[in-house]
């Protein structure tokens, strides 16, 4: 079974500044996705960044990267420029490649971002 | 086109009555999978189904719970006798087949369930 891990509950970031949300999983599996939704007030999850276990290059969308190390099993996510509208639920998530998408998710870390 | 479509937005009920969820999802989109969120929680996987059929109910949490779909399209999530626990945001899912290749999930915007 997959263990997916927020030990940050809550973060605050200033406007403009960057803020690093972390995230540790465990898995045996070999080949694998992990993922970063954001969940508004709406409820709607939206993904954020998806990064491949077997790429080695960290994935980027825009103002949003990830740090992902393999080894370690850890995968956080760097907000740059944070902005008023990145205020949000933020879940790391984790699912295995091929078949069907059977997505385990943290619980996750509100982000509130500070005028 | 139109997104994944949940309804009722929001329901409450009284503890021991049944209630019903639905979940519409993207046309076209063959895979979909339920998820519970309880307050202050992240999403667990409840059931998929791939079609009309659901090859993994392993998530759902009793035999209270059970879910369907037809003509590969419109699911519903049905709880018996609900019980204080279950209270939480039902959250729908719909993906092309994930055969092709890795597909996004897209999500609705769930049902909230409040028992009373």
């Amino acid at each position: 079974a997959q263990t997916v891990t927020q030990s940050q509950p809550e973060m605050s970031v200033q406007e403009a500044e960057t803020v690093t949300l972390s995230c540790t999983y465990d898995t045996s599996e070999s080949n694998y996705y992990l993922f970063w939704y954001k969940q508004p007030p709406s409820r709607q999850m939206i993904l954020v960044i998806r990064q491949e276990a077997y790429k080695q290059q960290n994935a980027t969308e825009n103002r949003f990267s990830v740090n992902f190390q393999k080894a370690a099993k850890s995968f956080s996510l760097k907000i740059s420029d944070s902005q008023l509208g990145d205020t949000a639920m933020y879940f790391c998530a984790f699912s295995r490649a091929g078949g069907y998408q059977k997505v385990t998710f943290g619980t996750g870390t509100k982000l509130q971002v500070i005028p | 086109g139109a997104g994944v479509s949940q309804s009722p937005s929001n329901k409450v009920t009284e503890k021991g009555k049944d209630v019903e969820l639905r979940c519409d999802p993207i046309s076209g989109h063959t895979a979909l999978y339920w998820y519970r969120q309880r307050l202050g929680q992240g999403l667990e996987f409840l059931i998929y189904f791939q079609g009309n059929s659901a090859p993994d109910k392993s998530g759902l949490p009793s035999d209270r719970f059970s879910a369907e779909r037809t003509g590969e399209s419109v699911s519903t999530l049905t709880i018996q006798r609900t019980q204080q626990e279950d209270s939480a945001v039902y959250l729908c899912a719909s993906s092309l087949v994930q055969g092709q290749g890795w597909q996004p999930q897209h999500f609705g915007d769930g049902t909230r369930l409040s028992i009373l």
